[in-house]
């Protein structure tokens, strides 16, 4: 069974902070998404990374896949309020395959 | 896009009886359909997969005979929580993929039961 660590579990710091949340795991994945949710919603795509390596930018996020396709991490700069929510790593072990989550990260920033 | 959803928002039903809860994808085609349960503060649980027109696969510990699992067309699954009891109050919350190699899962908006 894949495990997927995501670190840290909670998080609350003050606006204009920045932050970083990990996502480690001893499988290789094909592909790995980031989903943000919200209380009472479902979980919103962010973004899927699929190349060792890569880095994709979405304004004050960035999202990082490690060279060996095993950890991802999510870096956000000068948090927001708005920012607040429970971020969730996804990845598939081959492609088309279930997903695995991380336990999530419970991100509150203060204003 | 790639707009999920789910009926109802959320539901209170008796200790006893079945409750169904629709997921539609409204602008593709979903081959494949997940639903998940969610509890408070945590992630979530896979309980099934399932492909258009077969049967679903559900994961370990998940009995198949209470949660029911219908996927009849490319655009609707349905989940029936059968003689529900209290503790199966959760959040369930069901995704789609556009093919069966997509990794891509769009999530619906959830349906939060409660049973009393």
């Amino acid at each position: 069974t894949q495990l997927l660590e995501q670190s840290p579990q909670f998080l609350s710091i003050q606006e204009g902070e920045n932050l970083t949340v990990y996502c480690n795991s001893s499988s290789v994945f094909s592909s790995l998404q980031w989903y943000r949710q919200e209380p009472g919603e479902g979980p919103v795509l962010l973004v899927t990374v699929v190349t060792g390596g890569e880095v994709k930018k979405l304004k004050r996020l960035t999202f990082q896949f490690g060279d060996a396709r095993k950890d991802s991490s999510l870096h956000i700069t000068a948090a927001q309020p708005g920012d607040t929510g429970l971020y969730l790593c996804a990845g598939a072990e081959t492609s088309g395959s279930r997903l695995t989550f991380g336990e999530g990260t419970q991100l509150t920033v203060n204003p | 896009g790639a707009v999920v959803s789910q009926h109802p928002s959320w539901v209170i039903c008796k200790s006893g009886t079945s409750v169904k809860i629709e997921c539609r994808s409204l602008d593709f085609q979903a081959t494949t359909m997940f639903w998940y349960r969610q509890f408070p503060k945590q992630s979530l649980m896979l309980m099934a997969t399932s492909n258009e027109g077969s049967k679903a696969t559900y994961e370990q510990g998940v009995e198949k005979d209470k949660f029911l699992i219908n996927h009849a067309s490319l655009t609707l699954s349905t989940l029936t929580v059968t003689s529900a009891h209290p503790e199966d109050s959760s959040f369930y919350i069901c995704s789609a993929s556009r093919t069966s190699g997509s990794d891509t899962q769009y999530f619906g908006p959830g349906t939060r039961l409660t049973v009393l």
